[in-house]
């Protein structure tokens, strides 16, 4: 089945530090990956969407400049949480679908990182 | 309205139990609907996808209803393991999560 890997799995950070974080599909080529972000106790909110040779599309909220998304290739989009603060932790997901056309093919998730500014 | 709402939860059963979760979902034009189960601390796994004519696989039954856009699923003979939250997720023209049912299943 479809795979995808997210690294790091936790990180703690200073304040105004910049955080990287990787995702990867092994086994099929993402055209578009989901970032996601999750509150203690709270279901998953979608912070951008990552396109392939393009720019990440954001929800309403996220701070483009504070949150780098960048897709470079169809197998590795990266998130960077630029000038972290404490209210940037949160656990943060990646997910990626075979084809956002392809009807019926389901998300397949990262493993998440655990963000902890301090 | 939120676009995909579920049952507030948490349900409290006991094994062997018979456990049933509904979804509902505002986007009439939804092409394809998802069941997840979530751990704490962990991330969203697939559970099952749903299907027109509704699925089964093992203990588990996902019904779709789109005229009146809910989802349902069923868990039968529960077990200890099946304990998590559960998340809807419909496809549009994005991934939209319900909110997540938490079930504990009690010895």
């Amino acid at each position: 089945g479809a795979v995808v890997s997210q690294h790091p799995s936790r990180v703690i950070c200073k304040s105004g530090t910049s955080v990287k974080i990787e995702c990867r599909s092994l086994d099929f080529q993402a055209t578009t990956m989901f970032w996601y972000r999750q509150f203690p106790k709270q279901s998953l909110m979608l912070m951008a969407t990552s396109n392939e040779g393009s720019k990440a599309t954001y929800e309403q909220g996220v701070e483009k400049d504070k949150f780098l998304i960048n897709h470079a290739s169809l197998t590795l989009s990266t998130l960077t949480v630029t000038s972290a603060h404490p209210e940037d932790s949160s656990f943060y997901i990646c997910s990626a679908t075979r084809g956002i056309l392809d009807y019926n093919s389901p998300l397949h998730f990262g493993n998440g990182t655990r963000l902890t500014v301090t | 309205r939120k676009e995909v709402e579920q049952d507030p939860g948490p349900f409290n059963v006991p094994e062997g139990a018979t456990v049933a979760f509904n979804c509902t979902y505002s986007n009439s034009a939804s092409q394809s609907f998802f069941w997840y189960r979530q751990d704490c601390r962990k991330e969203p796994k697939l559970l099952m996808s749903v299907y027109s004519s509704g699925n089964e696989d093992g203990r588990f039954t996902a019904q779709l209803n789109r005229a009146s856009q809910y989802i349902s699923l069923l868990i039968r003979d529960s077990k200890l393991s099946d304990s998590a939250t559960y998340l809807c997720v419909v496809d549009g023209q994005n991934f939209v999560f319900g909110p997540g049912t938490r079930l504990s299943v009690l010895p």
